[in-house]
């Protein structure tokens, strides 16, 4: 399987901009979509295909790849923000779906 | 506008089979691909399998010998069965819709599987 890698956990302090990042072999090829976890809900896709946003989703969202790493960044965080961030990416050679592990946004 | 339910029983048993459905309202499921998806207590998410075009299916390798999914047109339903089950099946299961390049679009609103005796 494809191998997505996020940091554990990422802080950033109220109205400031937090990056997520999401590293993969040759992620460049790949379509990376992004979803939101609030603890006890399903989660919530926040981007798709690298930097486009599902309607509903505030323009602080935006997505971005360069090289072997793709970023979701948060401008002006909110407390509101703080959850769990997967990232995810269709593997076109194996034709199956894969997430990172998850990223902890904690707002200080 | 596109929901989606998963139903099922919360308990199972250790080496029984456990089986949901996911009930689709505002579309149908022979469009686009249907996934599965589980998440074990305080742990990421584990793609388990999806169909596509109302049965042609495909499975999360490491579980592929115990899992399958299978589509019903005429409830617009489809279902997870998965084998032999142990204690590390016991998960929150989801399912979605997935467009694929657009992602995982709509989820259910997940149900939680014990496995426990």
């Amino acid at each position: 399987s494809y191998v997505l890698t996020q940091p554990p956990s990422v802080s950033v302090a109220p109205g400031k901009t937090a990056r997520i990042t999401c590293g993969g072999n040759n992620i460049g090829s790949k379509g990376v979509h992004w979803y939101q976890q609030k603890p006890g809900q399903a989660p919530l896709l926040v981007m798709y295909y690298d930097s486009d946003r599902p309607s509903g989703i505030p323009e602080r969202f935006s997505g971005s790849k360069s090289g072997n790493t793709a970023t979701l960044s948060i401008s002006w965080v909110e407390a509101g923000d703080e959850a769990e961030y997967y990232c995810q990416v269709f593997d076109d050679s194996s034709d199956l779906p894969d997430f990172g592990g998850g990223t902890k946004l904690t707002v200080l | 506008q596109v929901q989606l339910q998963e139903s099922g029983p919360g308990l199972v048993k250790p080496s029984e089979t456990l089986s949901l459905t996911c009930t689709v309202s505002g579309d149908s499921v022979s469009s686009y691909y249907w996934s599965w998806i589980r998440q074990p207590p305080g742990k990421g998410l584990e793609w388990i399998g999806y169909i596509y075009n109302s049965g042609f299916t495909k499975y999360n390798p490491s579980l592929k010998s115990r899992v399958t999914i299978s589509g019903d047109t005429s409830k617009n339903q489809f279902s997870l069965k998965v084998s032999s089950v142990t204690a590390a099946d016991t998960a929150v299961y989801y399912c979605a819709r997935d467009l694929i390049s657009g992602g995982l679009d709509v989820w259910g609103q997940g149900t939680t599987v014990t496995v426990s005796s």
